[in-house]
């Protein structure tokens, strides 16, 4: 199993500018979350999914998107690229259960300049 | 109250050393808990899980006291390798979904 998968590793972009980061599991979990970490800060939760199709915000969710068409993927999607989005963002899944740990991806960091 | 609250730290130990962090949260009725730790630049990886009476993994001890609302992870002959971030998550449910919550981390530094 490949786990979390993250891609890009690295991105750059200009201010307005729009991306998708990518979040596959092959895990089949039905929880799926996108979380940003800030240079010496915690992580805080953008958005999360309990199941293909459903979405719900978290703490930060201004200026992103997300989907869940599949239990697989959860992108998620920044519109107009802004100073403040610079970043390092880990998508995590987790299989249902309160005892069951959350795994994460390498994550993606990313530079808006 | 914050929800999760760590030790700000940062630790500085000597290799060898015995540490403890400590974290509260304020949901009484949160019901799963667990350490993980951050090097740097890197994603969280699991640590361990923290059960009702307490769970050692070799030199990792974890602790609830549910009455006083906080878990405790203890490092015992501390490595060099040790030296990372540690986060604690704390695991609430609210109806079919889960609410997760993570400390901001505690920082451990083991010098040779």
């Amino acid at each position: 199993n490949a786990g979390v998968t993250q891609t890009p590793k690295f991105r750059i972009l200009k201010i307005g500018q729009s991306m998708t980061l990518q979040c596959a599991q092959d895990m089949n979990h039905n929880y799926m979350y996108w979380y940003r970490q800030d240079p010496g800060m915690g992580l805080k939760l953008i958005y999360y999914s309990v199941g293909a199709g459903i979405t719900d915000k978290g703490e930060v969710p201004n200026g992103y998107n997300v989907s869940r068409s599949t239990t697989e993927d959860f992108p998620l999607r920044l519109e107009l690229a802004a100073p403040s989005q610079t970043s390092v963002y880990f998508c995590a899944s987790k299989e249902g259960g309160l005892n069951q740990p959350q795994h994460f991806g390498d994550g993606t960091r990313l530079s808006i300049l | 109250r914050k929800e999760v609250e760590q030790d700000p730290g940062p630790f500085n130990v000597p290799e060898g050393a015995t540490v403890a962090f400590n974290c509260t949260y304020s949901n009484s009725a949160s019901q799963s808990f667990f350490w993980y730790r951050q090097d740097c630049r890197k994603e969280p990886k699991l640590l361990m899980s923290v059960y009702s009476s307490g769970n050692e993994d070799g030199r990792f001890t974890a602790q609830l006291n549910r009455a006083s609302q906080y878990i405790s992870l203890l490092i015992r002959d501390s490595k060099l390798s040790d030296s990372a971030t540690y986060l604690c998550v704390v695991i609430s449910s609210g109806g079919s979904n889960y609410k997760l919550t993570f400390g901001k981390g505690t920082l451990l530094t083991v010098n040779p």
